[in-house]
């Protein structure tokens, strides 16, 4: 595998369902993130793992909980969601260097979420 | 609010012509700038970074940056039907998600390459 996978790459779920997106990049990079894409909004990022400090968004719902292990797996999972919900959910790495200057992000796939 | 603006589109330009995206952002103190290109149903891939104002041309894209009036653009010279697809403006903003600042992404303009 190379580059940002994730699985799985759709998920149906019903609102009480507990599920977990996966992410993996195989890039060697020390930062992760979770967006969120939904249709004719821009991304959204939703939670940041980077330099081993977990940076929240404070609009992202508690139903939305990431999890990073280490630097190479991200998770975020999802319990009680709502329709609204129903979006492209985007992983990405990167590497963090100087201060101030964000590096290039790449891109995994995706995960298709619908919520019924 | 820090904001990058991106004109939604569509942009329809004829194949072979130059196809000019433009993109504003709110944060003067941003220092990172990225294109990245969408097809439909696919995740978003990098095409150009720039990090310093004037110029930076690769292959048949040319990026550019003018902080002074917080403002880059991507030409697509010799513009071909596969360069279809939604392109995103990605400005960082500091003090956001973090101490090197992250991404903040514009909704993209919609960009149709016609045969």
């Amino acid at each position: 595998e190379t580059g940002v996978t994730q699985t799985p790459r759709h998920l149906v779920m019903g609102m009480t369902n507990k599920k977990s997106l996966k992410c993996e990049q195989h890039l060697g990079h020390n930062a992760m993130y979770w967006y969120k894409q939904s249709a004719k909004k821009p991304l959204e990022l939703m939670f940041v793992y980077s330099l081993e400090e977990r940076v929240e968004n404070n609009s992202v719902p508690s139903r939305f909980s990431p999890e990073c292990p280490n630097s190479s797996h991200l998770f975020l999972h999802l319990h009680t969601l709502q329709p609204e919900d129903s979006a492209l959910y985007l992983c990405a790495s990167s590497q963090e260097k100087l201060a101030g200057y964000t590096d290039t992000q790449y891109f995994g796939p995706g995960t298709r979420l619908t919520v019924l | 609010q820090k904001e990058v603006e991106q004109n939604s589109g569509p942009l329809s330009v004829p194949e072979g012509a130059i196809a000019s995206l433009n993109c504003t952002y709110s944060d003067r103190g941003s220092q990172s700038f990225f294109w990245y290109r969408q097809y439909s149903g696919k995740s978003p891939e990098l095409i150009m970074s720039i990090y310093s104002n004037g110029d930076k041309e690769d292959g048949r894209f040319t990026a550019q940056l003018n902080k002074a009036s917080q403002y880059v653009s991507l030409l697509i010279r010799d513009s071909q039907p596969s360069d279809s697809a939604t392109y995103l403006c990605a400005v960082n903003m500091s003090g956001y998600g973090g101490s090197q600042g992250n991404l903040i992404f514009g909704k993209g303009t919609k960009l149709s390459v016609k045969p």
